[in-house]
């Protein structure tokens, strides 16, 4: 197991432009999440699936941006309609929950560096 | 939502001290707080946690401690060596939603030999 890939490393595109970035996490972690990284920032969490299901998002993701894990294994991230302050790292992490009070770590992936032109 | 704030922004200290980094949370339902490393341009690495039931954890040259009563946190490392160099980001977390992490800033340290 190489742990949390993600695919594509870096994306530029044109504003206006719909992007889709792909997360494949660790094989046996059921939970996955999706933080945004901008340059001298802490990573902000933007939405989280337990198998399949969207459990959580957050206030910044705006309609243009959507997330799925159809089976429960990889995701993708898409947003549309892309604008300038969609540049950032866009980061994906995975941890196992064994359903009690003991979570486990999160584990993150190397990142989609997206840049709008 | 919650805010974790991190001080300081910057940190240099010379090979051999010690430094520390603290963070403040202000959602008294947080209950676990992990530590990540960051290298220029790779992905964070955990390099320690705490959960709110423990005072004080150690890895090595690596500890944490938590007040859960003034809320705050704080990372320690010993006998710092150049390796050591990189952004350190405190994170709070709730179990209720997810264990979804809630980053400080980042400290960016520097330790000269």
């Amino acid at each position: 197991d190489t742990g949390v890939s993600q695919d594509p490393r870096h994306k530029i595109t044109k504003r206006g432009q719909n992007v889709t970035f792909r997360c494949d996490p660790i094989s046996e972690h059921n939970r996955l999440y999706w933080y945004r990284q901008t340059l001298g920032q802490g990573p902000e969490f933007l939405t989280y699936f337990q198998n399949e299901a969207q459990l959580e998002k957050s206030r910044l993701l705006s309609d243009r941006f959507s997330a799925e894990r159809p089976k429960g294994s990889f995701s993708t991230l898409e947003i549309q309609r892309t604008e300038q302050g969609d540049s950032a790292m866009y980061l994906c992490a995975s941890s196992f929950w064994t359903g009690d009070y003991s979570n486990q770590p999160q584990h993150f992936g190397d990142g989609t560096r997206l840049s709008i032109l | 939502g919650e805010n974790v704030e991190q001080h300081p922004s910057t940190l240099s200290v010379q090979e051999g001290d010690s430094a520390v980094i603290k963070c403040t949370y202000s959602d008294s339902a947080s209950n676990y707080f992990p530590w990540y490393k960051q290298e220029l341009g790779k992905r964070p690495q955990l390099i320690i946690d705490i959960r709110s039931n423990v005072g004080e954890k150690k890895d090595q040259r690596i500890a944490v401690t938590l007040n859960k009563t003034a809320k705050h946190f704080s990372l320690h490392i010993t006998e710092t060596q150049p390796e050591d160099s990189a952004v350190y980001f405190c994170a709070a977390s709730i179990q209720g939603r997810g264990y979804a992490l809630n980053f400080g800033k980042g400290t960016s340290l520097l330790v000269t030999p």
